[in-house]
């Protein structure tokens, strides 16, 4: 397996414009998260899923914030409008069994907002 | 557990001798820990987990070492070199709502730097 796939590697766009950020999880986890990495605030849970079905939503900043599991092979995470305080690093990680199993992580978008 | 800032602790070590780095947790309940290795550029890899009915676990040139009575843990890594500089984080599963299910949070990292 080719591991956790996450595009694009990186991303410039302008304050307002739409962003959407793409996960292809590794194939049989049955666990999808979505992380974001800042320097203030480190490596933050956004939110997850369990078999495609959001489980924990909490860690979304704002309504700004949205994200999509529409079946077991790829996820969404899309900012609209975005604002230059979300550029970061965000991650997503798959795994299978949740929580107290290794989690795999993609090699992150980065996001810039001007 | 978790903390916010802006400066990592920075941990510098000469090529060749051990490094250990550490973590405090804040839930007495936590049952398990992994500890992740991040490059530059590149995200966060698995290196080493711990349950908590263990006190100690050895992978290769790593260990992990848990101390349940003072919730601290600590990862040693035997001869450092250059390969190994890189932000290492302790993570523990949380369950952030009454879900019943758990997620990995992670703590803030250190940075380790091999001198050559």
């Amino acid at each position: 397996d080719a591991g956790v796939i996450q595009s694009p590697r990186h991303e410039v766009t302008e304050m307002g414009q739409e962003v959407t950020l793409r996960c292809k999880p590794i194939s049989g986890h049955d666990y999808l998260f979505w992380y974001r990495q800042t320097m203030m605030r480190g490596l933050e849970l956004l939110i997850y899923f369990n078999n495609n079905v959001p489980i924990d939503d909490s860690g979304m900043p704002e309504d700004r914030f949205s994200a999509k599991m529409p079946n077991a092979s790829f996820s969404t995470l899309k900012i609209q409008p975005s604002e230059p305080r979300d550029s970061a690093v965000y991650f997503c990680a798959s795994s299978f069994g949740q929580g107290n199993t290794e989690a795999f992580f993609g090699q992150g978008t980065r996001l810039t907002v001007v | 557990g978790e903390s916010v800032g802006l400066h990592l602790p920075t941990l510098s070590v000469q090529e060749g001798d051990n490094s250990i780095i550490n973590c405090a947790y804040s839930n007495s309940a936590s049952d398990y820990f992994i500890w992740y290795k991040q490059e530059s550029g590149k995200g966060p890899q698995f290196i080493i987990d711990i349950r908590s009915n263990m006190d100690k676990r050895q992978g290769q040139r790593v260990t992990v070492l848990l101390n349940k009575t003072v919730k601290h843990l600590s990862l040693q890594i035997a001869a450092t070199q250059p390969g190994d500089s890189a932000v290492y984080f302790c993570a523990e599963p949380r369950s952030l709502m009454d879900t019943g299910r758990r997620a990995l949070t992670f703590g803030s990292g250190t940075r380790l730097q091999v001198q050559p």
